[in-house]
């Protein structure tokens, strides 16, 4: 049973570009949500998806935003990059039950912005 | 607002001595907390977690951690540490009222020593 997938590993991009960031959920997971993780910082909660639409966001500019598939998978995506947007994004998955279900995290994928 | 405060950056420790990693949060109601392991090029990990009952709690890897209400804590201790727990360690909050919407603290890194 594959885990969390996210692609790709790596990415380096230039100010101003956009960036698209694909993840897939755990085998079963119906619920994507997105982190950034600065250097040497925590992961900070950007937004969750939940039946295709975004149920959460945290304090993240209208540069980040997200789709999800009917398959569950999902893309993270970031206009007009910033130097600032340097960071490892994660994934993580997990299944909507109304209670409490653990989150199962990815790789991530680790942006470069020059 | 949910928060958590990791107040060590760094910790160093012999292989076979103990460990604890220091976690204070805030949050006006009962929290939900957890503690993650992140290994380099690794996601996150789930080591444990505490919802109600029982204040100590047992997680995977020999892990354990202790909730104190009075002095909001959640110190993550283990007894006899191995090299292969050198890794970074972040305590993180969630609440049932927001989906279980993580915050995480900025994290500790554990270094192993022979």
């Amino acid at each position: 049973d594959a885990g969390v997938t996210q692609s790709p590993t790596h990415l380096i991009k230039t100010r101003g570009q956009q960036v698209t960031l694909r993840c897939s959920p755990k085998s079963g997971h119906d619920t994507v949500s997105w982190y950034q993780q600065a250097l040497g910082q925590g992961p900070q909660f950007i937004f969750q998806y939940y039946e295709e639409e975004e149920r959460q966001r945290g304090n993240f500019p209208d540069r980040f935003s997200g789709h999800q598939f009917p398959n569950y998978s999902s893309e993270l995506n970031v206009n007009a990059l910033l130097l600032g947007d340097s960071a490892l994004y994660l994934c993580a998955s997990s299944l909507k039950t109304g209670g409490y279900n653990e989150q199962f995290f990815g790789p991530g994928t680790r942006l470069t912005v020059l | 607002a949910q928060s958590v405060t990791q107040p060590d950056i760094h910790i160093t420790v012999s292989e076979g001595a103990s460990l604890e990693l220091r976690c204070n949060y805030s949050y006006g109601a009962t929290p939900y907390l957890f503690w993650y392991v992140q290994s380099p090029g690794q996601g996150l990990q789930l080591l444990l977690k505490y919802f109600s009952g029982d204040t100590l709690v047992q997680g995977i890897k020999g892990f354990e951690a202790e909730f104190k209400r009075s002095q909001s804590s959640f110190n993550l201790r283990k007894p006899s540490v191995h090299w292969s727990d050198a890794a970074e360690y972040f305590c993180a909050v969630g609440a049932i009222s927001n989906d279980y919407k993580l915050s995480f603290g900025a994290g500790t890194t554990v270094t192993v020593r022979a």
